[in-house]
């Protein structure tokens, strides 16, 4: 069975532009995560999306949205890009997290340099 | 507030025992998760407790203390293929992760 995947793989983009990166979750799963990791860190919670609605949000700028599909898969979209944007973007799906303590398996990850 | 802290660095020599603590304060808790991470790789779930005491999987065991909210843990036999950051994270009760910065160990010959 295929485990999270996301693309594209790596993105470089410059200051103040859009960027949508793209996952899809291990099939079955109805619940999807997106962290930020930068390099030397543990990753941040961005956003978590259930059965296309979002369950939680983490402390990051309006910049930053998120929705997810019917079939479970979700975009992370990021506007007026800053330096500061540069990071490994993680995508973590899980089965349910509905009320129930599920581990949340991680993608291979986006790779976005801001230039 | 919400704070996961761990060691950022260790050193251990193959065929040996290592400890990696973590200590975690968040706004309500639902579980405690270890996960590996290999650089530029993503992380990899290892072990989750919810319940006080100790989780043993193979080599690798976990061990949680909710009333002190301490958790540890502990890889035996290492080996080369263990040198990696260990990311210790915390479950709020909006099923939420709040990862630690990571454990960066290196397994020496």
């Amino acid at each position: 069975d295929a485990g999270v995947t996301q693309s594209p793989t790596h993105l470089i983009k410059t200051r103040g532009q859009h960027v949508t990166l793209r996952c899809s979750p291990i099939s079955g799963h109805k619940s999807v995560s997106w962290y930020q990791q930068v390099l030397g860190q543990g990753p941040q919670f961005i956003f978590q999306y259930y059965e296309k609605e979002e369950r939680g949000r983490g402390n990051f700028p309006d910049r930053f949205s998120a929705r997810q599909f019917p079939n479970y898969s979700s975009e992370l979209n990021v506007n007026a890009l800053l330096l500061g944007d540069s990071a490994l973007y993680l995508c973590a799906s899980s089965s349910s997290g509905q009320g129930v303590t599920d581990t949340q398996y991680f993608g291979p990850g986006t790779r976005l340099t801001v230039l | 507030g919400q704070n996961i802290d761990q060691p950022t660095e260790m050193t251990a020599t193959e065929g040996a025992i290592v400890q990696i603590n973590c200590t975690y304060q968040t706004s309500g808790f639902n579980g405690l998760f270890w996960y590996q991470q290999h650089a530029g790789e993503a992380p990899t779930f290892l072990s989750y407790n919810v319940l006080d005491g100790l989780e043993e999987k193979g080599r690798f065991s976990s061990f949680l203390s909710r009333s002190k909210g301490y958790s540890y843990l502990l890889l035996k036999e290492l080996q080369m293929k263990d040198s990696a950051s260990y990311l210790c994270a915390a479950m709020d009760y909006g099923q939420n992760f709040v990862f630690g910065p990571g454990t960066r160990l290196s397994v020496l010959p």
